[in-house]
């Protein structure tokens, strides 16, 4: 059972351009959506997450968009850099859960 | 910055053997978790860790996996019995003081079974 599904599996972009990811979740009891970014060798880390109780979250040129009645999520990396070349993994989780539900992730690459 | 540690950064083994997989957890976290990821497929629950003892596992995590906290600051994970199928790299993870919330995680082991 894929409880989030993460698209497109890869993507390619200028630099200076938008990259844009999405999920899709099934589970209504979700209620806590980080994304995680992954450089070759290491762990996830920790980008940025969000609630459903707001459908956007910015934190630099990062953007996190919520809808709820679709039970989609999506992240946007506006000017996208060199330095952002990485895996981007989804997730999702109840918030009194202790298991995050990753989706499959999505390799960017961005073209100097 | 505060950051999991975790020992080996590769473990070979041939199959059937135990392995013990090592972390040393953030100081000051109370929640701590494996997870781990087969190449080039998603990062998958194992288990998580709350005031000594397991408060969530997955279907992964059968008898063949255990963990520990010997000493208040390693956290391991054991497998008894590896097999082909548990080669992964293998992730340790520690939150403060919310349950999954702002995982903090380490490079990573990775096991690879003959």
């Amino acid at each position: 059972q894929q409880q989030v599904k993460q698209s497109p599996q890869s993507l390619i972009v200028q630099k200076g351009g938008i990259s844009i990811i999405n999920c899709a979740y099934e589970n209504t009891a979700f209620d806590y959506f980080p994304w995680y970014q992954q450089f070759p060798g290491k762990g996830p880390a920790l980008l940025i997450a969000i609630r459903p109780d707001v459908s956007e979250k910015k934190e630099g040129r990062f953007t996190i968009s919520f809808n709820k009645s679709a039970k989609q999520f999506s992240l946007h990396i506006m000017d996208s850099q060199p330095g952002d070349s990485a895996t981007y993994f989804c997730a999702a989780s109840p918030t009194n859960d202790y298991k995050l539900s990753f989706g499959a992730g999505t390799t960017v690459t961005v073209r100097a | 910055e505060p950051e999991v540690t975790q020992t080996p950064s590769h473990q070979v083994t041939q199959m059937g053997q135990e392995v013990i997989l090592r972390c040393v957890p953030i100081s000051n976290h109370l929640y701590f978790y494996w997870y781990r990821q087969i190449l080039g497929q998603k990062v998958e629950f194992l288990v998580s860790f709350y005031n000594n003892e397991i408060s969530e596992k997955s279907e992964i995590f059968d008898d063949q996996f255990s963990v520990e906290r010997p000493d208040g600051s390693n956290f391991t994970l054991k497998i008894r019995s590896t097999k082909l199928e548990d080669s992964a790299m293998y992730f340790c993870a520690s939150s403060g003081t919310h349950r999954n919330e702002k995982l903090f995680f380490g490079s990573g082991t990775q096991l690879s079974v003959l």
